[in-house]
């Protein structure tokens, strides 16, 4: 049963930590997407990857959020340095991108339920 | 105008009953629509997607797709306990590879 595994589940950190979240994807998918979701702001995209290499960061705050693929069983995305309002649900999510087509359907990990306090 | 929009709920029905999710876009060129199921806790699951207008039936879910008027349904038939949840809308516009998400429906069954 293929599925997208994420850790940590839990993270509790005081602000101005950094916070490093790890996501494996579906083995053989070649798009990686980072999420957070809030209860005011829902689902937002934060970062996305095809093939390792990353297509959009705009959703990311620059200046403390960074995301990255070292190989194409492994994302990342770090918080340096954590604010309170970094508290939420981050999900990664993946899927296969058929050659010449857009449309695809995403696989959400369990996510990883950031607080900072 | 949100790009995807969802009543909140909650939206409250019996068991048994049919249950009827609405979604509405804002983007003409929208061509792939999925639907998410969320319960509490826990990470968005694919339940459905649809790509053409018309219905698209899988067990006790039907799709419906407008393009002409913007929006996409998701149908619940003999509605359980079980199928409480938030669902999510969710649209790939035309010439993006990502997803747009409404903040999805709250659906309470009632036994």
């Amino acid at each position: 049963d293929a599925r997208v595994t994420q850790t940590p589940r839990h993270k509790v950190t005081e602000m101005g930590q950094e916070v490093t979240m790890r996501c494996q994807p579906i083995l053989g998918h070649n798009t990686v997407f980072w999420y957070r979701q809030t209860m005011m702001q829902g689902l937002e995209l934060l970062a996305y990857f095809r093939n390792r290499a990353p297509l959009d960061d705009s959703g990311m705050p620059k200046d403390r959020f960074s995301a990255e693929m070292p190989d194409a069983t492994l994302a990342t995305l770090k918080i340096q340095p954590s604010e309170p309002r970094d508290s939420a649900v981050y999900f990664c999510a993946s899927g296969l991108v058929p050659p010449g087509q857009l449309s695809y359907e995403q696989y959400f990990g369990p996510g990883t339920r950031l607080t900072v306090t | 105008q949100k790009e995807v929009e969802q009543n909140s709920g909650p939206l409250s029905v019996p068991e048994g009953a049919i249950a009827s999710l609405n979604c509405t876009y804002s983007d003409r060129g929208s061509q792939s629509f999925f639907w998410y199921r969320q319960y509490s806790g826990k990470s968005p699951e694919l339940i459905m997607s649809i790509y053409s207008n018309g219905d698209k039936e899988d067990g006790r879910f039907t799709a419906q797709l407008n393009k002409a008027s913007q929006y996409v349904s998701l149908l619940i038939r003999d509605s359980q306990p079980s199928d409480s949840a938030t669902y999510l809308c969710a649209v790939n516009r035309r010439g993006y590879s990502t997803l747009t998400f409404g903040k999805g429906t709250m659906l309470l069954v009632s036994p």
